[in-house]
């Protein structure tokens, strides 16, 4: 059973355009997050989730927008895409407790032409 | 700000050379240093947490050990399927649950 499931695995798509990623954990974890991976591998945050309320906010563009419906999924939307956004955004999720490792999805590999 | 600098950033090794990798840190009170794997194309994969200096931890060909200012990854007689890139992460007392992650070390393991 996949533990950090997110759709799609790969996005190819124009600057301008608007696009979501989906993100779904069957851990029972409480805490959710977005990382951007860039081209040199380094791992950022983006987003945190507990329970469904926003508890980190990086210094993300606007057009980035999470949203979680309950505490097992959390969603990215993007808006107006940048050639600057291709990346590899990657969704995990934790207990939420102290020291609590992350457990982290495939991926998803976003190009904007 | 809690700062991760791991090294070298590429390693190539033959099928049970041993050797280490290097997490250099900086930190405003440790709360967990994390290694991870990651394969290609896979999101990182947990291997261990280290709470406090001296600590050691060891899984199978994999031993991490922590000082107050850095993290050693010891790969004994490694095999080609331990080639990936090892991620090092911390969390700082005033972090929250937020990670920093490291660029990681690619690591190439030749039969």
């Amino acid at each position: 059973d996949t533990a950090v499931s997110q759709t799609p695995k790969y996005l190819v798509t124009q600057m301008g355009n608007d696009k979501s990623i989906k993100c779904e954990q069957n851990l029972g974890h409480d805490t959710m997050y977005w990382y951007k991976q860039d081209s040199k591998k380094f791992l950022k945050i983006m987003f945190s989730y507990n329970n469904k309320e926003l508890i980190i906010n990086e210094t993300v563009p606007n057009r980035f927008s999470p949203k979680s419906p309950d505490k097992a999924h959390l969603n990215l939307h993007i808006n107006s895409l940048e050639l600057g956004d291709s990346a590899v955004y990657f969704c995990a999720s934790s207990s939420g407790t102290v020291n609590s490792p992350l457990h982290f999805g495939n991926g998803t590999r976003l190009t904007v032409t | 700000e809690d700062q991760v600098t791991q090294s070298p950033e590429a390693l190539r090794l033959q099928e049970g050379e041993s050797s280490s990798l290097n997490c250099s840190y900086t930190v405003s009170g440790l709360r967990g240093l994390f290694w991870y794997r990651q394969d290609p194309g896979k999101g990182p994969e947990f291997l261990f947490t280290l709470y406090s200096a001296g600590e050691e931890k060891e899984k199978e060909r994999l031993k991490a050990t922590l000082t107050k200012k850095e993290s050693f990854l010891h790969i004994t007689a490694p095999k080609p399927e331990d080639s990936a890139t090892y991620l090092c992460a911390v969390q700082g007392w005033t972090s929250g649950s937020r990670l920093t992650f490291g660029e990681g070390t690619q690591l190439t393991v030749n039969p």
